[in-house]
């Protein structure tokens, strides 16, 4: 137990659906990442929430939007997906810019299958 | 540019012997981090090792850093078939902020009993 929880666990959706994923921390850290992580690759860091605002978008196509309405709620709105989307999305948190402490705790992924 | 090459891809070992795993990356850091992932679950930090450090040890695992190299290796001693995991090293660049990581492929140890 990381302190980091993500539900759901495991979705399936189709291409014209729309679904949520949601990211809490309970570790009092200010900053929040969503990372994509498919078979065979890195991860691919792809949002970086520090105190609410977003710092980093790393070119991920716009049927993924993210949304962070407090320092401990990170959300993830899919729609129109395609299925080489298909794979493990973890959220992470960690202290955050300034603490000089940047390990990150990461929940336990959401297995996404687009049909 | 891709951080954190690690090799090798996969390592098999007997319960008992030590497995080093090492990384190699391509710009300055300010540390670098091990985490280990059990399959299809998420990641958990094991280690961190600041630019300015050599070695670092925690229980059954010594990292090491050579930055003229631009290499880490990971070493776990005497190991446990609970052991068998992913092993992803994380770089936290110099030209970073807020603490962005750039992970390597990772390296898959399966620990034989």
């Amino acid at each position: 137990e990381t302190g980091v929880t993500q539900t759901p666990r495991h979705l399936v959706m189709g291409m014209t659906n729309k679904k949520s994923l949601k990211c809490e921390q309970h570790l009092g850290h200010n900053a929040m990442y969503w990372y994509k992580q498919s078979a065979k690759k890195p991860l691919e860091l792809m949002f970086v929430y520090n105190f609410k605002e977003q710092t980093e978008n790393n070119s991920v196509p716009s049927r993924f939007s993210p949304e962070c309405p407090n320092s401990s709620h990170l959300f993830l709105h899919l729609h129109t997906l395609q299925p080489e989307d298909s794979a493990l999305y973890l959220c992470a948190s960690s202290q955050g810019p300034g603490t000089g402490t940047y390990e990150q705790y990461f929940g336990p992924g959401t297995r996404l299958t687009v049909t | 540019s891709q951080q954190g090459e690690e090799d090798p891809q996969a390592l098999s070992i007997q319960e008992g012997e030590n497995a080093t795993m090492n990384c190699s990356y391509k710009t300055s850091i300010n540390n670098l981090q091990w985490y280990r992932q059990n399959s299809g679950r998420g990641l958990v930090h094991l280690i961190l090792i600041r630019s300015n450090e050599r070695e670092k040890h925690s229980g059954r695992l010594r990292v090491t850093l050579d930055t003229s190299k631009k290499s880490s290796s990971l070493l776990i001693t005497a190991s446990r078939a609970a052991d068998t995991a992913s092993y992803f090293c994380a770089t936290d660049g110099l030209s970073n902020q807020g603490g962005k990581l750039i992970f390597g492929q990772g390296t898959e140890l399966s620990v034989k009993p």
